[in-house]
């Protein structure tokens, strides 16, 4: 069974950088792509990319310009980090485990993260 | 806005059956047979209930099912329960370009 657990500052400014760490334990890392969702209040859920073990990425085209992940496979965490945010950026984020045909089969609990000044 | 289309809510009594349409197109629902489906509960991380269409992960109970017609997916609740209640979001691989596209999701009440 594979566990997730974000951490990271859960108040952000405007104009500043988003940064928040996935950690994961249990079932193999390089098996899965990984990958952060976010969900703004009262709204959906809105996919972020995904990282694999060997560095490869993907992007949601909406947010390429401002998204960055990377990954320790040697720590088995990867990370998220989002530039020049926004209230817009308010959400509570998740990061989980994809499959190749992009099922999300393990979450983390989630992490609220808040921009206000 | 997001991708897949979904109604925003729907209701149903005890023992009904409702079913949860996700709209995409001939690039994402149409194109691939990746549709899964993930109900969320207030201040609970979301649990995928169906993959591949129609697939269930284990544990998740028969009542749940899925189907797909041209861009269509949809998702059946039968014998539904108070424990259903909660948020179902649907999701689709849409391409190298955009490999996960969501619905906006759907308040299931019960």
């Amino acid at each position: 069974q594979v566990q997730l657990q974000e951490s990271g500052p859960g108040l952000v400014k405007p104009s500043e950088t988003l940064s928040l760490t996935c950690s994961v334990s249990g079932g193999s890392f390089n098996s899965y792509y990984w990958s952060w969702i976010r969900r703004p209040p009262g709204k959906g859920l809105e996919w972020i990319g995904y990282i694999y073990h060997s560095g490869t990425t993907s992007y949601n085209p909406s947010l390429t310009s401002r998204v960055t992940l990377s990954v320790d496979t040697s720590k088995n965490h990867f990370s998220l980090k989002l530039t020049s945010v926004t209230a817009a950026d308010t959400a509570v984020y998740y990061c989980a485990s994809q499959r190749g045909n992009s099922v999300f089969d393990f979450w983390g609990q989630g992490a609220l993260v808040t921009v206000s000044s | 806005q997001s991708a897949l289309t979904q109604p925003r809510s729907v209701s149903g009594s005890p023992g009904q059956s409702v079913t949860i349409s996700c709209t995409g197109t001939s690039s994402d629902v149409g194109a691939y047979n990746f549709v899964s489906w993930y109900q969320q509960h207030p201040g609970k991380a979301p649990k995928v209930i169906l993959y591949d269409v129609i697939k269930r992960p284990s544990g998740v109970p028969d009542r749940f099912s899925g189907s797909k017609s041209g861009n269509t997916a949809s998702l059946t609740i039968s014998g539904l329960q108070a424990e259903d209640e909660a948020d179902y979001f649907c999701s689709s691989f849409g391409g190298m370009s955009i490999p996960v596209v969501f619905g906006g999701g759907t308040k299931l009440t019960v």
